[in-house]
């Protein structure tokens, strides 16, 4: 067990709806990241916060957002659910800002499908 | 951007041999290289990291090279136990702040 904690662990919606999926990070860390990972793709960096603010940027989509509250906990929020947005959706954390000096600690993933 | 290959993409080999995997990168301003290991039903696992200011970096029975000029790093498993099987990715991080994966290497240690 990683620490980190995402709700829910299966999620099953249909075209053009949105979702949110949901991140607790470890205590005490500060950075939050999010992947995505599918058949076609592979895994793939979406996104990053430290304390609350966006620290880095990957391969997101624009109808894809996230935010970092207070509490530290993370949300990724998908709309305009296409087919193609079917996967597993990771949330790691970490402790500093930058990841070459720390550790990350995945979650045990979302599924997602889109159906 | 960055483009990080990743090869084999299966590995099996029998129990107690060595398991090597191998990673190119191209973006010569990438400077950390994490390897994570993935069992089923699991998030990834780091299992060593290299920065590019080293050539080697060994934990036990698992190590890593970097060779800088040639963009490439790789894995190395010796005296493989059937609880190495997995999927393993490399991933490239530049100073961008962005992560690159390979695509996975299954492995299937054969006892």
């Amino acid at each position: 067990d990683s620490g980190v904690t995402q709700t829910p662990k299966h999620l099953i919606t249909a075209t053009g709806q949105r979702v949110t999926l949901r991140c607790s990070p470890r205590s005490g860390d500060l950075s939050v990241y999010w992947y995505q990972q599918s058949l076609d793709q592979g895994l793939q960096f979406l996104i990053q916060y430290y304390n609350g603010e966006e620290r880095a940027k990957g391969n997101i989509l624009e109808r894809f957002s996230a935010q970092q509250f207070p509490d530290l906990h993370s949300e990724l929020n998908l709309s305009s659910l296409e087919l193609g947005d079917s996967a597993l959706y990771f949330c790691a954390s970490s402790r500093r800002q930058n990841p070459h000096t720390d550790t990350q600690y995945f979650g045990p993933g979302t599924r997602l499908t889109v159906l | 951007g960055e483009n990080v290959e990743q090869h084999p993409s299966t590995l099996s080999v029998q129990e107690g041999d060595s398991a090597v995997i191998k990673c190119t990168y191209s973006d010569s301003a990438s400077n950390y290289f994490p390897w994570y290991k993935q069992e089923l039903g699991k998030g990834p696992q780091l299992i060593i990291d290299i920065r590019s200011n080293v050539g080697e970096k060994k934990d036990q029975r698992i190590a890593v090279t970097l060779n800088k000029t040639a963009k490439h790093f790789s894995l190395h498993i010796t005296e493989t136990q059937p609880e190495d099987s997995a999927v393993y990715f490399c991933a490239a991080y530049n100073t961008g702040n962005q992560f690159y994966f390979g695509t996975g290497t299954s492995l299937t240690v054969i006892p």
